[in-house]
């Protein structure tokens, strides 16, 4: 039991280059979410897939784009790296969305850099 | 909207000490309260939580209480280690309206020494 797994683990990008941060979580759970984490800002919500089929935005969605593959895969996508776009980014699963009780487990996170 | 506001770090203690870190949030109604943990090089883990005013949640010898006349939900523990050295991060969940998403605090970085 893996828990949540996201490749990779380190990127540097150029500006203007594109890629896609995998995440996959293998404990059956309905919801995922994309985070990212900036020094003094604590983690900000980017989209998340409350089950599989669906996709919304959450705080920061700008210069993102998300694929809620199947029901363990949920993929973050820049199409245009920027340099604002450098940080540690964290996907998260939960077992069901419209709950306040449950626990969301995070990934050991994606360190991207944009030059 | 919904914001929580911590302690500003770095906190350095030395081992044993007494530990608290600030927590207060804003919210309507009664959201769902949780401490999480950030060791070095890692994602985020759940520490504890609270789910309603007065509630204690308690893991690894931290507290906190959920204390809705002053909206806050302080962590405390009563001896650190030096494997305590993290980041924390206060968040919460509302209890409407806003599904299962978290809002977090900023995060408060804890170093004990020896």
């Amino acid at each position: 039991n893996a828990g949540v797994t996201q490749t990779p683990k380190f990127q540097v990008l150029k500006t203007g280059q594109s890629m896609t941060l995998q995440c996959a979580q293998d404990m059956n759970h309905n919801s995922m979410y994309w985070y990212r984490q900036d020094p003094g800002m604590g983690l900000r919500l980017i989209y998340y897939s409350a089950s599989e089929g669906t996709t919304d935005k959450g705080e920061v969605p700008n210069g993102y784009n998300v694929s809620r593959l199947n029901k363990r895969e949920f993929s973050l996508r820049l199409e245009s790296a920027a340099p604002s776009q450098t940080s540690v980014y964290f996907c998260a699963s939960s077992a069901i969305e419209r709950s306040s009780y449950n626990e969301q487990f995070f990934g050991p996170g994606t360190r991207l850099t944009v030059l | 909207g919904n914001s929580v506001t911590q302690m500003e770090g770095p906190v350095t203690l030395s081992e044993e000490a007494f530990l608290t870190i600030n927590c207060t949030y804003t919210a309507t109604g009664y959201p769902s309260l949780f401490w999480y943990v950030q060791y070095p090089g890692e994602g985020l883990q759940l520490l504890l939580k609270a789910t309603k005013a007065d509630d204690k949640g308690s893991n690894k010898g931290f507290e906190a209480t959920y204390r809705k006349e002053t909206t806050s939900f302080h962590l405390e523990k009563g001896s650190v280690q030096v494997s305590d050295s993290a980041v924390y991060f206060c968040a919460l969940i509302p209890l409407t309206g806003g599904g299962n998403k978290l809002t977090f605090g900023t995060g408060t970085q804890l170093k004990v020494e020896l």
